[in-house]
């Protein structure tokens, strides 16, 4: 059963880097595209980006400027890095697998294994 | 455009049956996915594709998609069924791929 594990620090100051990490345990890391969603507090997810293990990458465009995902294969293990938070950074982060294909010319694209979150507190 | 509308809240009488919808121009081309959440707890996928259910979801879950609207339906909705309910899918239609989700639906069961 594939289970990812998280970590990284909760509590930053205004204009630092948020560093976290995802390590998969339990599954091929090959063939699937690795995610970080974010929720605010009292709010919905929201959509960071996305990496493959080849180290192909798609972000959120209105985070694209701050974000950075990577992957590191041989620890089967990918990590996120968001520049310059603030306040409005505030959410709990999570990783999550990503499944994606088409089946006759339609698409199927879904989250089937998350990460418990990681809570991260931008304040000064 | 990369959206993804859901109405923000529904409520069911115990027992009974409740439609969720999502609307957006992606689910023309993708299947959206469904996912549960609890409070203070991670999202759990409870339906993804024409109508398939991952290991453990109950059957009492089930999807449909017709143009750009996608729906969750909860036949015989139970009280552990109440929570926040999000759809997802992507959008290759511009320049480049973009995830979006919707707003979410908070499920009250009566």
């Amino acid at each position: 059963q594939v289970q990812l594990q998280q970590w990284g620090a909760g509590l930053l100051k205004p204009s630092e880097t948020l560093s976290l990490t995802c390590a998969v345990y339990g599954g091929s890391f090959s063939g699937y595209y690795w995610s970080w969603i974010r929720q605010p507090p009292g709010k919905g997810l929201e959509w960071i980006g996305e990496i493959n293990h080849s180290g192909s990458t798609n972000y959120n465009p209105s985070l694209k400027s701050r974000v950075t995902i990577s992957v590191d294969t041989s620890k089967n293990q990918f990590s996120l890095k968001l520049s310059s938070v603030t306040a409005a950074d505030t959410a709990v982060y999570y990783c999550a697998r990503v499944s994606y294909y088409d089946s006759s010319g339609y698409y199927y694209y879904y989250m089937d294994v998350w990460g418990k979150g990681t809570t991260v507190t931008v304040s000064s | 455009s990369s959206e993804l509308t859901q109405d923000p809240a529904v409520s069911v009488a115990l027992g009974q049956t409740v439609r969720i919808t999502c609307q957006g121009d992606s689910l023309r081309s993708y299947y959206a996915s469904w996912y549960q959440q609890k409070p203070g707890q991670a999202p759990v996928l409870v339906i993804y594709g024409k109508n398939n259910r991952p290991s453990g979801i109950p059957d009492r879950f089930s999807g449909s998609s017709s143009g750009n609207t996608a729906s969750l339906t909860i036949t015989g909705a139970q009280a552990e069924d109440e929570a926040d309910y999000y759809c997802n899918s992507r959008d290759s239609s511009g320049n480049h791929p973009n995830v979006v989700f919707g707003g979410g639906t908070k499920l009250t069961v009566l």
